[in-house]
């Protein structure tokens, strides 16, 4: 099966603009997640989706994210406008339920750099 | 709230050495508890997962992991370690009540092994 994929994955932008990513997730999982892992931490859950619903988004700084998942499969993250602490890989992963302990499968990240 | 500790920042260890990374956890109630292992410019991969039953969790490549209530530790084993293990290696961890699939990770751990 295929896996999660992102776009783009690498992106320079200055601070004060705007970015967006996608996130298409493999094929059935209900549940979708965004993390946000600056270098050398561990990835730190931004958002997550139920189908097309909010489940959790504690964690998102809403001043300046925004998470999107209309259609219940592939969703966008945006941040505008971009600091410079938001320098970092974003991931997406995906999984079968959230019920359960599903494993979430994530794709290659998008490495986002905001000078 | 639910946290987890990877006291080493790196590992070294000789090919075909065992080799142990560590990680402790704390969660409200029973955890689930997972392995992720994290390849330059890719994302995690899932390599094991507890649950509930044995101790000794066997995952991909070869590696297990023993969870230890008592002394809530969760450490990734390999009896004999390849050059291609060399990676970042992430543990997290899930309370087992509540809803969300919600994952909090570790800061990683480099393995690297040498010839």
């Amino acid at each position: 099966e295929a896996g999660v994929a992102q776009s783009p994955r690498y992106k320079i932008i200055e601070k004060r603009q705007s970015v967006a990513f996608w996130c298409n997730p493999i094929s059935g999982h209900a549940t979708l997640y965004w993390y946000q892992q600056i270098l050398g931490q561990g990835p730190k859950l931004l958002i997550q989706f139920q189908n097309n619903g909010v489940v959790d988004d504690s964690q998102l700084p809403k001043d300046r994210f925004s998470a999107e998942r209309l259609k219940g499969v592939d969703s966008t993250l945006k941040i505008q406008p971009a600091k410079l602490e938001d320098s970092a890989v974003y991931l997406c992963a995906s999984s079968r339920g959230q019920g359960d302990p599903y494993e979430q499968y994530f794709g290659p990240g998008t490495r986002l750099t905001v000078t | 709230a639910q946290s987890v500790a990877q006291p080493e920042d790196q590992v070294n260890v000789a090919e075909g050495n065992p080799l142990t990374v560590k990680c402790t956890y704390s969660v409200s109630g029973n955890p689930y508890l997972f392995w992720y292992v994290q390849y330059p410019n890719r994302g995690l991969q899932f390599l094991l997962k507890y649950i509930t039953g044995d101790n000794l969790v066997k995952g991909s490549y070869g590696f297990e992991a023993e969870f230890n209530k008592s002394q809530t530790s969760f450490h990734l084993k390999k009896p004999s370690a390849l050059v291609s293990d060399s990676a970042l290696y992430f543990c997290a961890v899930r309370a087992l009540t509540g809803g969300g699939n919600k994952l909090t990770f570790g800061t990683g751990t480099q393995l690297k092994v040498e010839l």
